[in-house]
């Protein structure tokens, strides 16, 4: 899998947009960007992919730089539930050897 | 509901005994489970991967005769942290990845991962 590099920490306040930078300059052709979140001592969450469209589900939406080379994830109007860990991972969806692997995200921390 | 479950959500045990952590994938099979471990503030390692009915596969610096993996079925994987030390209190979460379809919580993409809710492991 590609590596990512995301900022450690970012603050957002209450009701605004966070943006969330990662960068995977190494990302191949057919590798994916996903992004998932941990809230404090509970499992991972799935939050939204894509390849090379922005896509938006009931969550956020997921920004794509045409090379690919980086993305934002755009969480419309944050609450204090957002506050959590969020990861970017590049992978190729669906191929049985390749797991998820985990750097070292970024704690977003939503403020009132 | 949860894809995944994990069972039992916190545990305290005391140094040298073992302890047992159950992975269920409901209403989805899992044809292979992870488990991951991780420590307060920092992210999540891989700790094996196993595939129903053979033995896991244990990452680099993993001892396997310490984290027993068993994945009888393909619904349930569990992890025995045998003669458990301080060291080992961590938080253990496993993700199942499985053959796509329907279930509970939506539609399911083949070959992705969800994610239980962890386990939280003290030992004392």
């Amino acid at each position: 899998d590609a590596k990512t590099t995301q900022p450690p920490s970012m603050d957002c306040a209450e009701g605004r947009a966070a943006n969330l930078p990662c960068n995977h300059s190494t990302i191949s052709g057919n590798e994916y960007v996903y992004w998932y979140r941990q809230i404090h001592s509970q499992g991972p969450q799935y939050i939204i992919h894509g390849l090379k469209n922005n896509e938006t589900n009931e969550m956020a939406s997921l920004i794509i730089t045409e090379d690919r080379k980086s993305s934002t994830l755009i969480l419309p109007h944050a609450t204090l539930r957002d506050t959590a860990v969020y990861y970017c991972i590049v992978r190729v969806p669906n191929n049985a050897g390749n797991m998820l692997t985990f750097g070292g995200g970024t704690r977003l921390m939503v403020k009132p | 509901g949860a894809v995944v479950s994990q069972h039992p959500s916190w545990v305290i045990c005391k140094s040298g005994t073992s302890v047992k952590i159950e992975c269920r994938s409901l209403d989805f099979q899992a044809t292979t489970m992870f488990w991951y471990r991780q420590f307060p503030k920092q992210s999540l390692m891989l700790m094996a991967t196993s595939n129903e009915g053979s033995k896991a596969t244990y990452e680099q610096g993993v001892e396997k005769d310490k984290f027993l993996i068993n994945h009888a079925s393909l619904t349930l994987s569990t992890l025995t942290v045998t003669s458990a030390h301080p060291e080992d209190s961590s938080f253990y979460i496993c993700s199942a990845r499985g053959l796509g379809g329907y279930a509970l919580a939506g539609y399911l993409q083949t070959g992705e991962q969800y994610f239980g809710p962890g386990t939280r492991l003290t030992v004392t």
